[in-house]
């Protein structure tokens, strides 16, 4: 089993729309969980933390799920601009600053 | 302006021949590390350096060397390149006290034939 699981997609959703992807993770002792936006041949950016108590940045809202170990990320109102691959990236049992990257879910948002 | 620097951008080598991809930050990070992201598999570290000196392997090291000399460099060196090594090479690194955000170079890719 893969220690971070992502639905590859991708994700068609037309402008405005709300769209959420989830993660699953199986290592529980993981302490750090983030979410990534990587664009076509880019670098991976980052683009929210997620904390236990849930946190939002603008149009982005994510949750964390210890119990059943899983992640989500929640856009709403869709721009083109929010096409490209979301990364749900956790820690490593080996390390506080070992992150393990999901292989990502792609959005395409159309017009 | 903070950021990750990797050279070369594009190589194009063939199986054996010896080459050394160049990262360097100016963020006075002391994680870096380096990774390798392959259609269907994501990002997989390949070595990691917790500071001057102090280097490990990650998940795919086989191939693979790497130096610490100074804290903003960390070379990654292929002593006898294969094609199962053409890739797209990702160099990062991080800090504690920055909330361990990763910061990525803009990418290697990496072609052997």
């Amino acid at each position: 089993r893969k220690e971070v699981e992502q639905d590859p997609g991708p994700f068609n959703v037309p402008e405005g729309a709300t769209v959420a992807f989830n993660c699953t993770y199986s290592n529980s002792a993981s302490q750090s969980f983030f979410w990534y936006r990587q664009d076509c041949r880019k670098e991976p950016k980052l683009l929210m933390s997620v904390y236990s108590s849930g946190n939002e940045d603008g149009r982005f809202t994510a949750q964390l799920n210890r119990a059943s170990q899983y992640i989500s990320l929640l856009i709403r109102d869709s721009k083109l601009s929010d096409s490209a691959t979301y990364l749900c990236v956790v820690t490593s049992n080996t390390g506080f600053q070992k992150l393990v990257f999901g292989t990502g879910t792609r959005l395409l948002v159309s017009p | 302006e903070a950021q990750v620097t990797q050279n070369p951008r594009y190589l194009i080598t063939v199986t054996g021949k010896k080459l050394t991809v160049t990262c360097s930050q100016n963020m006075n990070h002391e994680y870096m590390s380096w990774y390798r992201q392959d259609p269907g598999l994501g990002l997989r570290q390949i070595y990691y350096s917790m500071n001057v000196e102090v280097t490990d392997k990650g998940d795919v090291p086989e191939g693979y060397k790497v130096s610490r000399k100074e804290k903003r460099n960390f070379p990654l060196i292929l002593e006898s390149p294969s094609p199962n090594q053409t890739s797209l090479y990702f160099c990062a690194s991080s800090s504690l006290l920055q909330g361990n955000e990763q910061f990525f170079g803009p990418g290697t890719r990496l072609t052997v034939l």
